[in-house]
């Protein structure tokens, strides 16, 4: 079975610094991986999503994930953190439920952003 | 855009009350589903759906029922409403595939009081 592990549920960073935010997923076959962020009292969005390909992917709002199949990560980055990211962000991997397609999330992380 | 919309934001019902969620999408998708969002757990998947009237458990069905009559609709049903039950609750449809995303919904924040 597939799953992910997003370590740390609270990350804290001041503005301006750099957002590393963890995601190791465990697969038998090759993953397909997703970021999403989800601001209070909204839904989920996209941020970014691995399915082959270039490993470094490009998401929305500056953020980038790289996929490391050696070490079963797909760790989102941004280089420079806005008040605006504070947000809480989630690590999904797309798996086969009876013969479908559904996301496994992992259990979130909240990005503090400090002045 | 996709568009995924709850009816309701926030809702106040009585324990032992039956409840619908209702979640609609306008993009013609395939797959809809039911998570549950609860702190410190992440998102749970409730129950899904590949088409009309067909429907498939995730990992904690117990406490509900769904249904799709139409391929746009899908909703969740609490037969008999508990504490246990307030919880935020998502609905999000997508493509067939495993290298579609889902589109989610703004989300019914449901206490049960």
């Amino acid at each position: 079975a597939q799953s992910v592990t997003q370590l740390g549920s609270h990350v804290s960073v001041s503005e301006g610094a750099l957002v590393l935010l963890r995601c190791n997923y465990s697969s038998s076959v090759p993953p397909y991986l997703f970021w999403y962020v989800q601001y209070p009292n909204q839904g989920l969005q996209l941020l970014l999503k691995y399915t082959t390909g270039a490993t470094l992917v490009k998401g929305i709002n500056g953020f980038e994930a790289e996929f490391k199949k050696s070490e079963t990560s797909f760790h989102l980055t941004k280089p420079s953190a806005h008040m605006s990211d504070a947000a809480e962000y989630f690590c999904a991997v797309s798996l086969l439920n009876s013969g479908y397609s559904t996301l496994t999330f992992g259990k979130g992380t909240m990005l503090l952003v400090s002045p | 855009d996709v568009k995924v919309t709850q009816s309701s934001r926030y809702l106040v019902k009585r324990t032992g009350e039956k409840v619908f969620l209702e979640c609609v999408q306008d993009m013609d998708h395939e797959n809809m589903f039911w998570y549950r969002q609860d702190p410190g757990l992440g998102l749970r998947l409730i129950y899904f759906s590949y088409d009309v009237k067909m429907k498939e458990k995730g990992d904690i069905p117990e406490g509900y029922s769904v249904s799709r009559e139409k391929k746009e609709r899908f909703s969740l049903i609490l037969e008999s409403a508990s504490t246990n039950q307030t919880s935020m609750y998502l609905c999000a449809s997508s493509l067939t595939g495993v290298r579609s995303e889902a589109f989610f919904g703004q989300g019914t924040r449901l206490t049960v009081v």
